[in-house]
């Protein structure tokens, strides 16, 4: 079975654009996460959408904001970029029962 | 708010050395608890506890959860260079939501 992917693996952006990433889960999940990873705040939860629905948000702004297509992908997007906005973005998938395999990361730079 | 702590933060050891890193946490409505292994990229799954006081063990590697004392430990036997990584415990609540610890960086030096 594939693994979860992410496109694209690495993007440079300037302050005030926005970005949109992607993510395929794995065949069969249903469930995805999105988290950010920096240095200075570990991994913390952004949303996690469910067929099609977002089922849980974290404290992010709304700068932030995610969706789901009906075959599971999900693409999250950031407006108005800010350098704080540096950082990995992974993208994980689930059966509503099992734990989460995460994808490898897109890693954004905001300069 | 939950929250969920590790120690020690950072790790040097040798070869052979066995390790145990720690995991305390403080969630309403726990569901699960789970570690993670992660080199430089995306966080491999690694073990998710439920119930208290049952071992899981894969190799090297084991873990126990203790839900009296709101923790968990993760054991490494026998070190490798290989081992060298972040681990990152999580814990699950019955919204579904996870809460990630900081992680323990675990160095093996040969």
């Amino acid at each position: 079975k594939a693994g979860v992917t992410q496109t694209p693996r690495y993007l440079i952006k300037t302050r005030g654009q926005q970005v949109t990433l992607s993510c395929s889960p794995i065949s069969g999940h249903r469930s995805v996460s999105w988290y950010q990873q920096t240095p200075g705040q570990g991994l913390q939860f952004l949303f996690e959408y469910f067929s099609e629905t977002q089922r849980n948000k974290g404290n992010f702004p709304g700068r932030f904001s995610g969706r789901q297509f009906s075959n599971s992908r999900s693409e999250m997007n950031v407006s108005t970029l800010e350098l704080g906005d540096s950082a990995l973005y992974l993208c994980a998938s689930r059966t509503d029962r099992e734990t989460q395999y995460f994808g490898p990361g897109t890693r954004l730079l905001v300069l | 708010e939950d929250k969920v702590v590790q120690s020690p933060l950072s790790l040097v050891v040798h070869e052979g050395d066995t390790v145990t890193l720690n995991c305390s946490y403080e969630v309403t409505n726990f569901r699960s608890l789970l570690w993670y292994k992660q080199e430089k990229k995306a966080p491999t799954f690694l073990f998710m506890l439920t119930s208290s006081g049952i071992e899981k063990k894969s190799g090297r590697l084991s873990s126990i959860l203790d839900k009296k004392e709101l923790s968990s430990i993760l054991n490494i036997t026998a070190t490798q260079t290989g081992d060298s990584a972040i681990y990152l415990c999580a814990v699950e609540n019955y919204g579904q939501n996870f809460v990630f610890g900081p992680g323990t960086r675990l160095s093996v030096l040969p």
